[in-house]
């Protein structure tokens, strides 16, 4: 099946840095990635939208000039946690939906296997 | 709002055991349902779904039956195994893939 590879799998980091993690699709084009946080106890809950070559789409409430997406190419989309607060520290896993002729919603999206952010 | 709701874990079973993690939605229309697996160190992966009332996903194992009248997705295997242990998340989407998850279930199976 398609592979989704995320990088790093986890990151400590001081308060007021920024972190960049990386979702790459190995196998095919992504034409849209998603990205997802998840604290503890809680549900995946979706953050934003990007499509290659565009803006990212982001969910009410998910600040855009904190977490900056880039989805430059068909196979890397990145996600920048600038200025990062110890309230930032959470699970992020990100899932690329591909250019594979696949019907349906869902079963066509493959996932990361997620980054742990630990903001100290 | 479209939400999902799942029993909370661990869930901690022997070998061999029956199995359901219990899944129940809130959602307009008709969505398709899904149950994503999550082993150690891997990303999610879809278990099994379905797409529309009464069809029944099954995988590995696993079934889960659409049931629109109590709003349901329940999750069921007959005989778990040491390897089954992951956490499993019941989702939802509707046709713009935008998925919403549950809050995840662990599962521990003990030989």
């Amino acid at each position: 099946g398609a592979v989704v590879s995320q990088h790093p799998s986890w990151v400590i980091c001081k308060s007021g840095t920024s972190v960049k993690i990386e979702c790459r699709s190995l196998d095919f084009q992504a034409t849209t990635m998603f990205w997802y946080r998840q604290f503890p106890k809680q549900s995946l809950m979706l953050m934003a939208t990007s499509n290659e070559g565009s803006k990212a789409t982001y969910e009410q409430g998910v600040e855009k000039d904190k977490f900056l997406i880039n989805h430059a190419s068909l196979t890397l989309s990145t996600l920048t946690v600038t200025s990062a607060h110890p309230e930032d520290s959470s699970f992020y896993i990100c899932s690329a939906s591909g250019v594979m002729g696949i019907q349906g919603g869902g079963e066509k999206l493959f996932f990361g296997s997620g980054t742990q952010l630990s903001v100290l | 709002g479209n939400s999902v709701t799942q029993m909370e874990g661990p869930v901690t079973l022997s070998e061999e055991a029956f199995l359901t993690i219990n899944c129940t939605y809130t959602a307009t229309g008709y969505p398709s349902l899904f149950w994503y697996v999550q082993y150690p160190g891997e990303g999610l992966q879809l278990l099994l779904k379905a797409t529309k009332a009464d069809d029944k996903g099954s995988n590995k194992g696993f079934e889960a039956t659409y049931r629109k009248e109590t709003t349901s997705f329940h999750l069921e295997k007959g005989s778990v195994q040491v390897s089954d242990s992951a956490v499993y998340f019941c989702a939802l989407s509707h046709r713009d893939d935008k998925i919403i998850f549950g809050k995840g279930t662990r599962l521990h199976i003990l030989p």
